[in-house]
């Protein structure tokens, strides 16, 4: 269990709609990310930070941002939802600065109409 | 450009059999890999990794296998089981890098 929760875990949205995705972590670690994962891509890094009111653009950041405004809490805003975000999203926490796993939360559905 | 990529998308094994995954990568500058595995409706959870300056690493059935001059790693499953079936992605990042870069996946089903 890598203490990460994130919610909602399914939500259903409609076209244009602002949506915030919350990623929580229980260890005080200082790097979190946000994927999507879609078939045929596996996991795509969307932003990530490296602490409070840190962070930076992955490789598919348009049409989202984020914020950490504690090193507990990261959010992932859609800002005007689209179709081609349709996805499942992914949280995951980096536990000790010497090392390159990332550990991930359970997930949330998100399904844009 | 995906730099890590998993060419077989599906792998269909029997029970007690060898799984062998397969992983490219394009960038060089990749020099730590990692195996995830990922069941439905859960997060990806972390496998095995392998630095570069090793060419094999192992952890009970399982063992990683990397190729620097072919870009390549492999990901054996030995002997495979029933809960090994699941999607398994190839993940890679450069020195020093707080990213990783994933595979698209391969979905291994293991037959009883």
């Amino acid at each position: 269990d890598a203490g990460i929760t994130q919610s909602p875990r399914h939500k259903v949205t409609e076209t244009g709609t602002p949506v915030t995705l919350r990623c929580h972590q229980t260890e005080n670690h200082r790097y979190m990310y946000w994927y999507r994962q879609d078939p045929g891509h596996g996991l795509r890094l969307i932003h990530y930070s490296y602490g409070v009111k840190d962070t930076d653009k992955g490789e598919v950041s348009d049409g989202y941002s984020v914020s950490r405004s504690k090193t507990e809490d990261f959010l992932l805003t859609l800002e005007s939802a689209t179709s081609s975000q349709t996805s499942v999203y992914f949280c995951a926490i980096r536990r000790d600065e010497k090392d390159y796993e990332q550990y991930f939360g359970p997930g949330t559905r998100l399904t844009v109409t | 450009d995906q730099q890590v990529k998993q060419n077989s998308p599906s792998l269909s094994v029997q029970e007690g059999r060898i799984s062998i995954l397969n992983c490219d990568y394009t960038n060089s500058m990749f020099d730590y890999f990692l195996w995830y595995k990922k069941y439905p409706a859960e997060g990806p959870t972390f496998l095995i990794s392998i630095s570069s300056i090793k060419d094999k690493n192992e952890d009970g059935r399982f063992t990683v296998f990397l190729n620097k001059s072919a870009k390549h790693l492999s990901l054996h499953i030995v002997p495979s089981q029933p809960g090994d079936s699941a999607v398994y992605f190839c993940a890679a990042s450069a020195y020093n890098d707080y990213k990783l870069s994933f595979g698209a996946g391969t979905t291994v089903t293991v037959r009883a």
